[in-house]
């Protein structure tokens, strides 16, 4: 079955750092794979998306993921992380129509 | 309209009554989906509504749960005789079934079963 695994349930890093959010996901075939933030009282926002060509997607936000087959990954990153980036990150895999999200990743700013 | 509409935003209700949650998609969005989000958890799929075609019902946790959708409308999420662990945020969201997986969501409805 279809599943998204998203390893780190809580990250903090301090302002300017850069950061990797880590997703691996189980499907049989070429996966669609997204990434969604939602911050405190905000609804759920796309940052990214893959479905097919460039491994290395870009998004909005100064965010972009990589697509790694041999390791089923799909990892996010930004090189130099704002105050305002301190939300949840979900992890998503699309599979028969609907997308199956991971259990999420809170991340803290530090000043 | 020009968003997922999601009403109420918020309910509280008391432990074995019955809640109908609604969603109004954005007009032409042929696909439409329920999730649940628990405090802390991430997105739990329940339903998918496309077209015509009959739902995708493999989420639901159990048959007190249920939902319609009338053509590519507003969808009623119906939960009967509710449980405490029924408390959670309920997401809506509709895209326009291409298969590019464009979710627009709504805002929620926050449900608390005292």
């Amino acid at each position: 079955a279809q599943s998204v695994t998203q390893p780190d349930i809580h990250i903090t890093v301090s302002e300017g750092a850069s950061l990797e959010l880590r997703c691996n996901y189980s499907y049989g075939a070429t996966p669609y794979l997204f990434w969604y933030v939602q911050s405190p009282g905000q609804g759920l926002q796309l940052l990214l998306k893959y479905f097919s060509g460039d491994t290395l997607v870009q998004g909005i936000k100064g965010f972009e993921a990589e697509f790694k087959r041999s390791q089923s990954s799909f990892n996010l990153r930004k090189p130099s992380v704002h105050w305002s980036d301190a939300a949840e990150y979900f992890c998503a895999v699309g599979a028969s129509g609907k997308l199956i999200f991971g259990q999420g990743t809170e991340l803290s700013v530090k000043p | 309209g020009a968003g997922v509409s999601q009403s109420p935003s918020n309910k509280v209700t008391e432990k074995g009554k019955d809640v109908e949650l609604r969603c109004d998609p954005i007009s032409g969005h042929t696909a439409l989906y329920w999730y649940r989000q628990r405090l802390g958890q991430g997105l739990e799929f329940l339903i998918y509504f496309q077209g015509n075609s009959a739902p995708d019902k493999s989420g639901l946790p159990s048959d007190r749960f249920s939902a319609e959708r009338t053509g590519e409308s507003v969808s009623t999420l119906t939960i009967q005789r509710t449980q405490q662990e029924d408390s959670a945020v309920y997401l809506c969201a509709s895209s326009p079934g291409t298969g590019g997986f464009g979710y627009t969501f709504g805002s929620g409805t926050r449900l608390t079963v005292v």
